[in-house]
C-alpha cells in the first residue's frame, strides 16, 4: 500500500505570497492531520479533517487554512506569508478518528525569504 | 494542560551499546494513547509504537522496548545494542480520546547519535 505523499516537497516563496500544500492519505484513511515542525517550536498541530470536516484546529492564526475532499486529500493554505512560516509542514493519515495511528508523509520544506 | 517532556536534548553512543529515551507526559484525560516516532535525516515520522492509558504491559519488538508506568507518568524508549542505522531523532507524542481531539502533542524530542 501506498503511504503518505505531500506535493511540493520543497518550496520557496516571497514574503506576502501564499502557498498550497497537497497531501493524498493512505488509502482508505479518512482523517488527514497538519502540522507544522520548525527548530524553535517544534512540532505542532495545525488541524485535522474527517470526511471533509475540520474536526480540529491548532492554535495557529487565521493565515493557515485547508479542506479536504471527498476522496481524502487534504490541501493546506497560508496566505500573506511571513518569515517565520519556514517550516517542514507534515501531513499524517489515520484510519480512525480519535484514537487511530498516525502515519506520516515526508513533508513539504517551506522557505520563505 | 496536556504536555509532554523529553528532557534529554542530545544523546552520544558508541554503537553496541544500551540507551533510554526518557518521556514524561501530563494529561488529565484518564483515556489516552501514548506513541513513539522516529524521525530520520529524510524528515519523515516513522511510527513505532502505540500504547493506551489501560496498557501498562512492557513490550519489546526486536532491540526495542518500551516501559510504560502511570504512576510516574512515564513512557521509556530502552535501545538495546544500539546501532548506526538508529541514529534519528525520536520523538515522543501524546493523543488524548477523552478530550476528542484526535491530536498528536509531541515533545521537543531528543537526538541519538549512534557512533561506530
Amino acid at each position: 500500500k501506498a503511504g503518505v505523499t505531500q506535493t511540493p516537497r520543497y518550496l520557496i516563496k516571497t514574503r506576502g505570497q501564499q502557498v498550497t500544500l497537497s497531501c493524498s492519505p493512505i488509502s482508505g484513511h479518512r482523517s488527514v492531520s497538519w502540522y507544522q515542525q520548525t527548530p524553535g517550536q517544534g512540532l505542532q498541530f495545525l488541524f485535522e479533517y474527517f470526511s471533509e470536516t475540520q474536526r480540529n484546529k491548532g492554535n495557529f492564526p487565521g493565515r493557515f487554512s485547508g479542506r479536504q475532499f471527498s476522496n481524502s486529500r487534504s490541501e493546506m493554505n497560508v496566505s500573506t506569508l511571513e518569515l517565520g512560516d519556514s517550516a517542514l509542514y507534515l501531513c499524517a493519515s489515520s484510519l480512525q478518528e480519535w484514537d487511530g495511528v498516525q502515519y506520516f508523509g515526508p513533508g513539504t520544506r517551506l522557505t520563505v525569504t | 494542560a496536556q504536555k509532554v517532556t523529553q528532557a534529554q536534548t542530545e544523546i552520544s553512543v558508541v554503537e553496541k551499546e544500551d540507551v533510554t529515551l526518557d518521556c514524561v507526559y501530563e494529561t488529565r484525560d484518564t483515556t489516552y494513547y501514548l506513541f513513539w516516532y522516529k524521525q530520520p535525516p529524510s524528515g519523515e515520522l516513522v511510527f513505532l509504537i502505540r500504547r493506551n492509558s489501560f496498557d501498562e504491559q512492557n513490550e519489546i519488538s526486536g532491540r526495542y522496548s518500551w516501559n510504560f508506568q502511570k504512576s510516574t507518568s512515564s513512557f521509556n524508549f530502552t535501545i538495546t545494542a544500539s546501532q548506526v542505522v538508529d541514529s534519528a531523532v525520536y520523538f515522543c507524542a501524546l493523543s488524548e480520546v477523552d478530550s476528542n481531539t484526535g491530536k498528536l502533542i509531541f515533545g521537543q524530542g531528543t537526538t541519538l547519535q549512534v557512533k561506530p
